[in-house]
């Protein structure tokens, strides 16, 4: 079964740090390109950074860029989310997502989704 | 950015009945949008592809259709499963940019 799960979020202090992890099984990990999207809760869907199969190359959205830095281990199947400098309006459920053989293409295969909550 | 715009944001119709979402895209994206359906607590599902395109496994009453700029989703035949939000998106160009979803209830 494709599966993607993440893991690592939780309760965290404005300003601090917080990596989360997704373990992806069922599909040659290697083979595909991975995004992160969050979402607020009751709110929509909003993209935040992707990453080509091999790693080489990541894309971030403005309002993450500079603090979060995305990157994966093929050898694990597990991708991340390296997240610093948290403020509180990074708070939200985090979904990894399975893309396509490039970057841009459709997102087939989402995890349950992790919450990050950045509150004092 | 490209941005999408997604109309109605809810609707409640009657089992059996057609709905049709539409989502402008502010500049053209060829057919590279797809269509996500997402139950509360869950996490969103690809339904549709490259515009028209069905997921494997996901019930023929969904359909999508456009290119360009203006796009369109439907369900053929309301079924009570089928209540959820529904996001559209483009992957024409980075950053990935999302509707603002529609929210399908039961009349």
């Amino acid at each position: 079964e494709v599966q993607l799960l993440e893991s690592g979020g939780g309760l965290v202090q404005p300003g601090g740090s917080l990596r989360l992890s997704c373990t992806a099984s069922g599909f040659t990990f290697s083979n595909y390109a991975m995004t992160w999207v969050r979402q607020v809760p009751g709110k929509g869907l909003e993209w935040v950074s992707s990453i080509t199969s091999s790693g080489a190359s990541t894309d971030y959205a403005d309002s993450v860029k500079g603090r979060f830095a995305m990157s994966r281990d093929n050898s694990k199947n597990t991708l991340y989310q390296e997240m610093n400098n948290l403020r509180a309006e990074d708070t939200a459920v985090y979904y990894c997502a399975k893309v396509g053989a490039t970057i841009l293409d459709a997102l087939d295969i989402w995890g349950q989704g992790t919450m990050v909550t950045v509150s004092s | 950015d490209i941005q999408m715009t997604q109309s109605p944001s809810s609707l409640s119709a009657s089992v059996g009945d057609r709905v049709t979402i539409t989502c402008q895209a502010s500049h053209d994206i060829s057919k590279y949008l797809s269509w996500y359906q997402q139950k509360p607590g869950k996490a969103p599902k690809l339904l549709i592809y490259d515009a028209s395109n069905l997921q494997t496994g996901v019930p023929s009453r969904f359909g999508g259709s456009g290119s360009g700029t203006d796009f369109t989703f439907s369900i053929s035949s309301l079924q009570p499963e089928d209540i959820a939000t529904y996001y559209c998106q483009q992957y024409d160009n980075l950053p990935l940019t999302f509707g603002g979803g529609t929210k399908v209830e039961i009349k």
